[in-house]
């Protein structure tokens, strides 16, 4: 039983370069979202989708952009890596937007940008 | 002053302890508040979830919110080596995921 699997585990990227994290859930969950988490500041949302072909912003989406061309797929893209985006990225997905509906993480990927 | 405050410890606890772990917010519009375990290199897991004010219980875990304080607390009883990890306070004034903020963690550790 997979769940939610990202890849890379750990990347070390240079300032300005790309890269595309990838996240895939085997659960046929229509939510999916991603998150980063440094150290001190708690999780924050950078974006999510509600189904294939529809996505929305979350509190800290700029530097990432995201697709969802199937429900399994949701893959985090950052266009041109800077330091502040050094962090710990997870990937999550739920059966329902409600809170009280519990969200499935994978194990993370663990970006540093020098 | 960040909406949700949670004291990172690190907690440190002999086997068979009592945890308290806390949370304090500012903004009185939370009603939806959740509990998650994080263990080391793992994503989070959720472990209560609680509606408005109350209590909760689980098991060894009880989880307590008192919307007049600001103010949520999660309880470990008969606390376990494998209860360390770090334990995040979310919370939202929606029932949505995409306006859940989240606490920065408390770290536990359960020593044998």
């Amino acid at each position: 039983n997979a769940g939610v699997t990202q890849t890379p585990k750990f990347r070390i990227l240079k300032i300005g370069q790309s890269m595309t994290l990838q996240c895939t859930q085997d659960m046929n969950h229509n939510y999916m979202y991603w998150y980063r988490q440094d150290p001190g500041m708690g999780l924050k949302l950078i974006y999510y989708s509600v189904g294939a072909g529809i996505t929305d912003k979350g509190e800290v989406p700029n530097g990432y952009n995201v697709s969802r061309s199937t429900t399994e797929d949701f893959p985090l893209r950052l266009e041109l890596a800077a330091p502040s985006q050094t962090s710990v990225y997870f990937c999550a997905s739920s059966t329902a937007p409600d809170s009280n509906q519990p969200q499935h993480f994978g194990d993370g990927t663990r970006l540093s940008i020098l | 002053q960040k909406e949700v405050e949670q004291d990172p410890g690190p907690l440190s606890v002999p086997e068979g302890a009592i945890v308290s772990l806390n949370c304090t917010y500012s903004n009185s519009a939370f009603q939806y508040f959740m509990w998650y375990r994080q263990y080391s290199r793992k994503g989070p897991e959720l472990l209560m979830y609680t509606y408005s004010s109350g209590n909760k219980e689980d098991g060894r875990f009880t989880a307590q919110v008192d919307k007049s304080s600001k103010y949520i607390s999660l309880f470990i009883r008969d606390s376990q080596p494998s209860d360390s990890a770090t334990y995040l306070c979310a919370m939202t004034r929606v029932r949505g995921y995409n306006k859940l903020i989240f606490g920065a963690g408390t770290r536990l550790a359960v020593h044998p």
